[in-house]
């Protein structure tokens, strides 16, 4: 079964906009972790924040966690069209730690 | 650079013609992990390996075989095709589990 959900399944905006991607998992974690994957390609790890986190920054993205309502927010700030890609939401899981992902999102930024 | 290197990256095989897909990593992890990807599916994990001669299966083991003789490698191995194996294919690497994972650039796999 899916640990996590993105919401929305499909995001388009234009370029310079800022993208806001949601997350929302069911069993209690102690990470969170967001990754891209542009067309086809390997994912790319992009942000980890821990259980005991609130919010984390990485250049122009911003993760939230809220522990309370099972939910993560991923914010890309002033959008570029080398951001269109799809974004996915994982955590650990299972006696393995296996990360279990998310569906996905796609982003499309205009230019 | 630290990488998680797969091959081929692409490959078109016929059913029942054993197959292995190699991934290699540099940065001395000692989890690995292979998925694979399908549309309206996502990621769903095959196998994984904790260390050296430690593996265990995933999601969706049926079909497939692992080894870890080395630290570094994790083949997957198809002995017997079938086109429900036709896939997108990613290796990933981690220390420890449960955190950041390397992806490999992936193998696209069809069997016809």
């Amino acid at each position: 079964s899916q640990q996590g959900e993105e919401d929305p399944q499909a995001l388009s905006i234009q370029e310079g906009e800022n993208a806001t991607m949601n997350c929302s998992y069911k069993t209690s974690i102690n990470n969170l972790q967001w990754y891209r994957q542009n067309s086809g390609r390997g994912l790319v790890h992009l942000i980890l924040i821990r259980s005991n986190e609130r919010e984390k920054h990485s250049g122009r993205l911003r993760v939230t966690l809220d522990t309370s309502k099972k939910s993560s927010s991923l914010l890309i700030t002033a959008s570029r069209a080398a951001d269109t890609a799809s974004y996915f939401c994982a955590t650990p899981t299972g006696a393995n730690s296996k990360l279990t992902f998310g569906k996905g999102i796609t982003l499309s930024v205009r230019p | 650079e630290a990488q998680v290197t797969q091959n081929p990256r692409y490959l078109i095989t016929v059913t029942g013609k054993k197959l292995t897909v190699t991934c290699s990593q540099n940065m001395n992890h000692e989890y690995m992990s292979w998925y694979r990807q399908d549309p309206g599916l996502g990621l769903r994990q095959i196998y994984y390996s904790m260390n050296v001669e430690v593996t265990d299966k995933g999601d969706v083991p049926e079909g497939y075989k692992v080894s870890r003789k080395e630290k570094r490698n994790f083949p997957l191995i198809l002995e017997s095709p079938s086109p429900n194996q036709t896939s997108l294919y990613f290796c990933a690497s981690s220390f420890p589990s449960g955190y950041g994972y390397t992806f490999g650039s992936g193998t696209r796999l069809t069997v016809v």
